[in-house]
Formats: structure tokens, C-alpha cells, sequence
């Protein structure tokens, strides 16, 4: 147990849909990350969190938003919702704002559009 | 139309042998880099990382090689067992962000 906490484990739901994906960090980590892992593209990196702030942003597409709340947990918004946003979506929680840390997982959520 | 699955190269050993994964990282200015394991519906786990000013860290029966010339990077594992079957993928750091592989399966027969 990574001690990074992801709702729901599963979700699916139809085209044209909005769905939110919350992630609870370990305790005393500040930054979050997000990321999807789907079968063609494997893990990509969408977007961080540090303390609030976002810091860094990767592949996330305008549909896609995050925030990160005052206690630390995020949640990951996905709207208009497409049959290719199917996928596995990690949270990964780490101590450190930059990338040179380890980052610790959660189980995922897996996302199931029809 | 017909998806494409992600390819995966594969390493199948016995159980006891030594396994040896490769990964060839694509930013000479990346700083650190970790391994992790990923079974079968679960999310990836931290086995080892290495800084760039190493060449070798040393785990519990693992072992990671950084070869900042050629920017490759191995992860060895001795006297596999069939609870290392997994997916195994290498993650590089740079601008802040960790960039992953596309992994590598590895199949432990018994």
C-alpha cells in the first residue's frame, strides 16, 4: 500500500459525459500528479500539483482540468467525454516539487466510455 | 477502426536465474531516474531510482546501471522469482516532469 488513495475504482460512463477523479496524497506529500495509461500510448504524464499550485503540465488535452485543494487532495475533471478517453488514470503523490524524487501511486481508476 | 495494443518487449526467464531489463532514456539533461513494477491492475511500484552523478545503486536483489554516454539504463534482478512478474518500466527526469517508457513484461517461469 503506496498510502495514495484513488476514487472511484472504476467508473464508466457515456459519451458527451463529465466525470471527476479524486486523489488523496500521503500524508505530508504536497505535490500531485496525474497520469493516463491507456493501451496505445502507455503512461503519460497530464499535469501537477504543488501545494495548490499547478507546476508543471504534460499531455492533457483542453478537456481535461485538475485542482488541488487546501488539504491537499486533487481531483482530476474529464468532460465531453470521448470513447478514446477509456483508459487508467494514476495519481502519484511525492514530497518534492521537482521531478527528482520518487513519485508513490495509487491503484488507479479505470475509465470505461461507451 | 481496429485498435492498436502497446507492444511490449518481453523477458521470459526461469525461476532463480538472473534478469536483465533495458531501458534507453531520450534527454541527456535528464537527472534522475527510477524503476518501477507494475502488476496486473495495480499501479506502478518504486523499486529503485539513480541519480546521474552514479553510475550504480544497489537494492535488495536489484541493481541499476546508468550509461550516460550511450543513455541507456539496466535494472538487474538476481535469483528471479515468480512474484517479479511484471510489467517493468524505466522513468527519466527533466524539466520537472518524469517522462516513462513503454516497459518491458517480464514472465518468471517456474
Amino acid at each position: 500500500d503506496s498510502g495514495v488513495t484513488q476514487t472511484p475504482k472504476h467508473l464508466i460512463t457515456a459519451t458527451g459525459q463529465r466525470v471527476t477523479l479524486r486523489c488523496s496524497p500521503r500524508s505530508g506529500d504536497l505535490s500531485v500528479y496525474w497520469y493516463q495509461q491507456s493501451l496505445d500510448q502507455g503512461l503519460q504524464f497530464l499535469i501537477q500539483y504543488y501545494n495548490g499550485e499547478e507546476r508543471a503540465k504534460g499531455n492533457i488535452l483542453e478537456r481535461f482540468s485538475a485542482q488541488q485543494f487546501p488539504d491537499l487532495h486533487s481531483e482530476l475533471n474529464l468532460s465531453s467525454l470521448e470513447l478514446g478517453d477509456s483508459a487508467l488514470y494514476f495519481c502519484a503523490s511525492s514530497p518534492s516539487i521537482s521531478g527528482s524524487y520518487e513519485q508513490y501511486f495509487g491503484p488507479g481508476t479505470r475509465l470505461t466510455v461507451t | 477502426g481496429e485498435s492498436v495494443g502497446l507492444h511490449l518487449p518481453t523477458l521470459s526467464v526461469q525461476e532463480g536465474d538472473n534478469s536483465i531489463i533495458n531501458c534507453a532514456y531520450s534527454n541527456s539533461a535528464s537527472d534522475y531516474f527510477i524503476w518501477y513494477k507494475q502488476e496486473s491492475g495495480k499501479g506502478p511500484q518504486f523499486i529503485i531510482d539513480i541519480r546521474s552523478n552514479m553510475d550504480k545503486r544497489q537494492g535488495q536483489r536489484v541493481t541499476v546501471l546508468l550509461n550516460k554516454t550511450v543513455k541507456h539504463l539496466s535494472l538487474q534482478i538476481a535469483a528471479t522469482q515468480p512474484g517479479d512478474s511484471a510489467v517493468y518500466f524505466c522513468a527519466e527526469n527533466s524539466n520537472y516532469k518524469l517522462t516513462f517508457g513503454k516497459g518491458t513484461l517480464l514472465t518468471v517461469n517456474p
